[in-house]
């Protein structure tokens, strides 16, 4: 079984600072690692995804993320904030080895970015 | 840019009666998908389809649901007799083949069932 858990529901930071959201995971084979955004009312917009190599992976709006083996995490990184950030963010995991392409999401958290 | 969209936006029904929600996914894409998000909880999968069959699917997804590719652009998710608890966000998603390949969501379709 797969599982993802985003230990925060909601991140808080100032336009300009860098902001961190936390995901880690659970495969029984190897990771695929992908991060969506929320806006309301909106469908899912893919960021960036983790497949193989260079453990930093960079994505859109100038998100990166970077993928941890020991720790299971895969969290997502901005240097400077801005206040249209503001969303709901999504980590989601497929397990590599089973065969399956089934994502499994995280619960979500809410990223609150102050003027 | 290509986009999965869903219609109806928002559906509003009487338990016990059939809704067909609607997704016409990405026009170079072979596999797709149905997810639900009960509101203020996770995203669920529900489905994946591949080929004109159902290739992966959740417990969820139990005799009430059906999906069809009734042409070769749209793809459907049919709810039998809709109970007060499949009151949902239903996203549909499509994908290129290849288990890396990420999916592209619709912007969903709220149902209510009353």
């Amino acid at each position: 079984a797969q599982s993802v858990a985003q230990p925060e529901d909601q991140v808080n930071v100032a336009e300009g600072n860098p902001l961190t959201v936390k995901c880690t995971y659970s495969v029984s084979g190897n990771p695929y690692l992908f991060w969506y955004v929320q806006y309301p009312n909106r469908g899912l917009q893919f960021l960036l995804k983790y497949i193989t190599g260079d453990n930093l992976v960079k994505g859109s709006y100038g998100f990166e993320a970077e993928f941890n083996k020991s720790q299971t995490s895969f969290h997502l990184k901005k240097p400077s904030a801005l206040v249209s950030d503001s969303a709901l963010y999504f980590c989601a995991v497929r397990d590599m080895d089973s065969g399956y392409s089934t994502l499994t999401f995280g619960k979500g958290t809410m990223l609150l970015v102050s003027p | 840019e290509p986009e999965v969209t869903q219609t109806p936006s928002h559906q509003v029904t009487q338990m016990g009666q059939e809704v067909i929600l609607r997704c016409v996914p990405i026009s170079n894409h072979l596999y797709f998908y149905w997810y639900r998000q009960i509101l203020g909880q996770k995203v669920e999968f529900l489905v994946s389809f591949y080929n004109n069959e159902i290739s992966e699917k959740s417990e969820i997804f139990d005799d009430q649901f059906s999906v069809e590719r009734p042409d070769g652009s749209n793809f459907t998710l049919k709810i039998r007799s809709t109970k007060l608890e499949d009151s949902a966000m239903y996203f549909c998603a499509s994908s290129v083949p290849g288990q890396g390949n990420e999916q592209f969501f619709g912007p969903g379709t709220r149902l209510t069932v009353l």
